[in-house]
């Protein structure tokens, strides 16, 4: 099945620990996007890719980090988590056309982090 | 940067009723998207509109891109229950989707039996 996979789905944890927010797709998909996702504000766009180790900042890249060695996985790395990181995140993915336009993306089931 | 305003935020109707969502802009759009999100999901893509004027068909749901590109529409005729969840319009920039979408902030929609 076609589909873009995050994990977790939910986490906890305190502020200032490291963590990696995991997406994976199985589409063969060139671009990748992370969001967040919060009460009033919608979905705001974090980091994004157009290929491998191409990445480029969103709207809202303060405190993430993003890589892209391989196609298929696009982690979000929060290096010292804090409070107003608290939201829904997810990854999205998608890819061009034969004529040049793009297919809409694919977004993962989102993680709901915490940060106390 | 881009900014896409939706109206209305909030909309409770009687099922059988007809309805129509906006999504606004300043600025043109090479592509609009409008996505569904159910509670706990990701967004799922509903259609695509590219050409100013267009009109695309899904079931019961009517998508139009303005002349312009710089804003579109939703109607659904006679909604049903199944139709309630979060409507999300998005529109792809310069670069044409690559460099992801900017999203409106949504129309919470509720079908009431």
């Amino acid at each position: 099945e076609a589909q873009v996979t995050q994990n977790p789905r939910y986490l906890i944890t305190v502020t200032g620990k490291k963590l990696t927010v995991t997406c994976s797709q199985n589409m063969n998909h060139e671009y990748m996007s992370w969001y967040r996702q919060d009460p009033g504000l919608g979905l705001r766009q974090i980091y994004y890719s157009m290929n491998v180790e191409v990445t480029d900042k969103g709207d809202v890249p303060e405190g993430y980090k993003v890589s892209r060695k391989e196609k298929r996985n696009f982690p979000l790395i929060l290096e010292s988590p804090s409070p107003n990181q608290t939201s829904l995140y997810f990854c999205a993915s998608s890819s061009s056309t034969q004529t040049g336009g793009f297919y809409g993306y694919t977004f993962g089931s989102g993680t709901r982090l915490t940060v106390v | 940067t881009q900014l896409l305003e939706q109206s209305p935020q909030f909309l409770s109707i009687q099922e059988g009723e007809n309805l129509t969502v906006y999504c606004n802009s300043s600025s043109v759009f090479s592509s609009l998207q409008w996505y569904r999100q159910e509670p706990g999901e990701g967004p799922v893509l509903l259609v695509t509109v590219v050409t100013g004027g267009e009109v695309k068909k899904l079931k019961r749901l009517t998508f139009q891109f303005g002349d312009a590109r710089k804003d579109s529409s939703l109607h659904i005729t006679a909604a049903q229950t199944g139709d309630t969840g979060l409507y999300l319009c998005a529109g792809a920039g310069s670069g044409g989707g690559a460099d992801g979408l900017t999203f409106g902030k949504g129309t919470h929609l509720i079908i009431q039996p």
